[in-house]
């Protein structure tokens, strides 16, 4: 069973557009982490939102966590193919990951 | 900066076959973890180490084993191969989680093949 719900599970886009993915539990979290997995190796942190409501922006990706700290989601602007990737959260303490969002961008 | 090394990146094994992957990190990281990862799933993790000498069962710790008798090191085991433990494990690392928030440093993972 899956604590964390992400959604969509596959999303393929032309380079340019911008897109949001979601993170989704019932239960409450003292933080989420944001990971980016590319093919033949591990994950990479990306950022930790803590407090709920917090926004934090990396480039041109943008994340925010829940006021409830029960969700999650990353917005990316006019994506580029290198934003290409496995796109996974996972909750501190817990760790435990959602299955991910499988992101392509075609040039 | 090595960080986190699993060894083998690959192995076939047969039905029944025994094998134990290794994991070393050289980050002084206390804690430890053993994940699979398959389509469609994630990662679940196996086990995870909070230090040198301790062990905890994850979600899917049937059929595994593992130990951690050095810091650096966390070995995980595969007693008898099943066809159901094909996957790509991925080993993982860090301080203790309520410092910081502190991230997972993870290898790039060992595909394992169960004929």
């Amino acid at each position: 069973t899956q604590l964390l719900e992400q959604s969509p599970q596959f999303l393929s886009i032309q380079e340019g557009e911008n897109l949001t993915v979601y993170c989704n539990s019932s239960s409450v979290f003292s933080s989420l982490q944001w990971y980016r997995q590319e093919p033949g190796e591990g994950p990479v942190l990306l950022v930790t939102v803590v407090t709920g409501g917090e926004v934090k922006k990396l480039k041109r990706l943008t994340f925010q966590f829940g006021d409830a700290r029960k969700d999650s989601s990353l917005h990316i602007t006019a994506a580029q193919p290198g934003d290409t990737g496995l796109y996974l959260c996972a909750g501190s303490w817990d760790m435990r990951f959602g299955a991910g969002t499988r992101l392509t961008v075609k040039p | 900066n090595a960080g986190v090394t699993q060894t083998p990146k690959f192995r076939v094994l047969k039905t029944g076959q025994s094998m134990t992957l290794l994991c070393a990190q050289d980050m002084n990281h206390e804690y430890m973890y053993w994940y699979r990862q398959d389509p469609g799933m994630g990662l679940r993790l196996i086990h995870y180490s909070v230090g040198e000498g301790t062990t905890a069962k994850g979600e899917v710790p049937d059929g595994y084993n593992v130990s951690r008798l050095k810091k650096q090191n966390f070995l995980l085991g595969l007693e008898s191969a099943a066809p159901s433990q094909t996957s790509v494990y991925f080993c993982a690392s860090s301080y203790h989680p309520g410092q910081g928030n502190q991230p997972q440093h993870f290898g790039d993972g060992t595909r394992l093949s169960i004929l």
